[in-house]
């Protein structure tokens, strides 16, 4: 199983909202990412997990909010967003311990705040 | 730090024309390379990757050479199709325990009947 598999795949929410993004694996992977990306460009680093603790926040405002409840799962939980959080949030995974391996992707969330 | 550099797109071509995308890299050590590639409304698709200086990465009729003295890994097909126009990405995972990944800005191809 080379699966990275995101759940919803569309979500659409009002300001006043509060929503999960769930992310989940079975490669054994201790590394796990949430990435925000919007339309042409690159994904943007938001979080970093590794062996279930959070190693790397890139200055996210607190209205995401990560966890990681064990080392198959990823949640993204969402309170307050703007407008311009509206993006495809993209879930990855990765070994830590082996080198000239990749990030697996998921297929993303593509979230829409109105 | 580390960072990668791709040509600015759209790269438009006409189906069967030859395509070469240009990734250029910095980094300390020695990085694996790769490329993914993202079709409309889908997440990242690892497409081919090179792990040392050398290797040749291919796939679906693409190619990549890890060219250390040049610090490259440009992105080569000899007969691209309709359903090759993607955004492509070059990215590498550095050396010596660090385990983030670092991307390219993209490279949108579109390809013409």
């Amino acid at each position: 199983d080379t699966e990275v598999t995101q759940t919803p795949k569309h979500l659409v929410m009002g300001m006043t909202n509060k929503k999960s993004l769930k992310c989940e694996q079975h490669m054994g992977h201790r590394a796990m990412y949430w990435y925000k990306q919007k339309a042409k460009k690159p994904p943007e680093l938001m979080f970093v997990y590794s062996y279930e603790k959070l190693s790397i926040n890139e200055s996210v405002p607190s209205r995401f909010s990560p966890e990681c409840p064990n080392s198959s799962l990823l949640n993204l939980h969402l309170h307050a967003l703007q407008p311009e959080d509206s993006a495809l949030y993209l879930c990855a995974s990765s070994p830590i311990d082996r080198s000239g391996t990749e990030a697996f992707f998921g297929q993303g969330t593509r979230l829409t705040v109105v | 730090g580390n960072s990668v550099t791709q040509m600015e797109g759209p790269v438009t071509l006409s189906e069967e024309a030859f395509l070469t995308i240009n990734c250029t890299y910095t980094a300390t050590g020695y990085p694996s390379l790769f490329w993914y590639v993202q079709y409309p409304g889908e997440g990242l698709q690892l497409l081919l990757k090179a792990t040392k200086a050398d290797d040749k990465g291919s796939n679906k009729g693409f190619e990549a050479t890890y060219r250390k003295e040049t610090t490259s890994f440009h992105l080569e097909k000899g007969s691209v199709q309709v359903s090759d126009s993607a955004v492509y990405f070059c990215a590498l995972f550095p050396s010596g325990g660090s385990y983030i990944p670092t991307f390219g800005r993209g490279t949108s191809l579109i390809v013409h009947p």
